[in-house]
């Protein structure tokens, strides 16, 4: 597609149920980032995908949370046993260069928001 | 380690009234300095940037200058327009860092 696509685009939920958010990319991105955007903070860093390279997992606040990136396009966000201070906006980027300190330019999805009851 | 600092808001302004969001920052290195916006609906998308010391960015009738001496990268634009209203965010990427830290945004709100 032209742009950042994430599904679903809402997302509610009961306490300690798993759950998974989707993003595709635009199209020859090499470089994929998810971020959570809780009511009130800035955008906290969760995982940045790189091409083939290993992952940068450093922002994932626990190991309830991990993320994949199949065939170096489409991620999926995953989430287990949630818990309400999960409940946030969860948003994917893009980039068509991850290696260059000026590179800056993300392009962003929507946003999946997730509601943990 | 990198930090952004955001004027909080939320901001309220009449049309063609002057802005300013203040945005102060703490980074390793010379990082480069950036103004995302969020409008209504969409996703966020660069508005501006700068990439060293004494740059202007500028995009829309927005400008913001790169001050070394005082780590700030204020927002400005001489008259807004209810199509202004959003989220404004400051952001940074300095180093060997991959992604780019944000601020906490700020909410701009134009009347007509």
């Amino acid at each position: 597609g032209a742009g950042v696509s994430q599904s679903p685009s809402n997302k509610v939920t009961e306490k300690g149920k798993d759950v998974e958010l989707r993003c595709d990319p635009i199209s020859g991105h090499t470089a994929l980032y998810w971020y959570r955007q809780s009511l009130g903070q800035g955008l906290e860093f969760l995982i940045y995908f790189q091409g083939n390279s290993a992952p940068d997992k450093s922002g994932l606040p626990s190991d309830r949370f991990s993320a994949e990136r199949t065939g170096g396009s489409v991620s999926t966000l995953t989430i287990q046993r949630t818990q309400q201070e999960d409940s946030a906006v969860y948003l994917c980027a893009s980039s068509s260069s991850g290696t260059s300190a000026v590179a800056g330019e993300l392009f962003f999805g929507e946003g999946s928001r997730l509601t943990v009851l | 380690g990198n930090s952004v600092t955001q004027m909080e808001g939320p901001v309220t302004l009449s049309e063609e009234a002057f802005l300013t969001i203040n945005c102060t920052y703490t980074a390793t290195g010379y990082p480069s300095l950036f103004w995302y916006v969020q409008y209504p609906g969409e996703g966020l998308q660069l508005l501006l940037k700068a990439t060293k010391a004494d740059d202007k960015g500028s995009n829309k009738g927005f400008e913001a200058t790169y001050r070394k001496e005082t780590t700030s990268f204020h927002l400005e634009k001489g008259s807004v327009q209810v199509s202004d209203s959003a989220v404004y965010f400051c952001a940074l990427i300095s180093g060997s860092a991959r992604q780019l830290t944000f601020g906490s945004g700020t909410q701009l709100t134009v009347l007509p």
